[in-house]
């Protein structure tokens, strides 16, 4: 099936900074990929949806200038922590979508774990 | 707005064992409801899907039936393997946007 990479699948990095996490789709182009995060023995929750060539759809109550998603190419989003906080310490997931019948599938990326110190 | 609900805690069984893991939703429309299954250092995999009510959703063994009246989609399988071993998380679709709402997973660890 088709395959999503995160980058880095876990990264730590000093209050104040800021971190990127990349999404690529491997094996097809994804005009639309998902960013989540995950909360210790919390539920996945959706941030934003990423589209290619515009801006990102926001969900409510997540700072978009805090957490700027970039979807420069049709294989690629990137999400950027801006000056990162512990609190945003957390479990950062992607998915991209493959068109096709029944809305298309999801496929999702490994993961990347982020630690702010 | 659209939730879902997992049975709380890790379920721990032994090989060949029936398993059951609840799901419960709450949703305005006619969601699609998914299973995703997530094996250790690896993403999220659908797992199955069922679009209407009354489908049942089936793959690698295990099943599950969307049920509106119940609001319910609980995954089964008759004899798990150590293979079985994961976190699996129910999920909700409305209109087909993509836009997944999650349970909170839950950790199946199959003993041999």
């Amino acid at each position: 099936g088709a395959v999503v990479s995160q980058h880095p699948s876990w990264v730590i990095c000093k209050s104040g900074t800021s971190v990127k996490i990349e999404c690529r789709s491997l094996d097809f182009q994804a005009t639309t990929m998902f960013w989540y995060r995950q909360f210790p023995k919390q539920s996945l929750m959706l941030m934003a949806t990423s589209n290619e060539g515009s801006k990102a759809t926001y969900e409510q109550g997540v700072e978009k200038d805090k957490f700027l998603i970039n979807h420069a190419s049709l294989t690629l989003s990137t999400l950027t922590v801006t000056s990162a906080h512990p609190e945003d310490s957390s479990f950062y997931i992607c998915s991209a979508r493959v068109p096709g019948p029944s809305y298309g599938t999801i496929y999702f990326g490994e993961g990347s774990w982020l630690t702010v110190v | 707005g659209d939730s879902v609900t997992q049975m709380e805690g890790p379920v721990t069984l032994s090989e060949e064992a029936f398993l059951t893991i609840n799901c419960t939703y709450t949703a305005t429309g006619y969601p699609s409801l998914f299973w995703y299954v997530q094996y250790p250092g690896e993403g999220l995999q659908l797992l199955l899907k069922a679009t209407k009510a009354d489908d049942k959703g089936s793959n690698k063994g295990f099943e599950a039936t969307y049920r509106k009246e119940t609001t319910s989609f609980h995954l089964e399988k008759g004899s798990v393997q150590v293979s079985d071993s994961a976190v699996y998380f129910c999920a909700l679709s409305e209109n087909g946007n993509n836009r997944l709402a999650f349970g909170k997973g839950n950790q199946v660890v199959v003993i041999p």
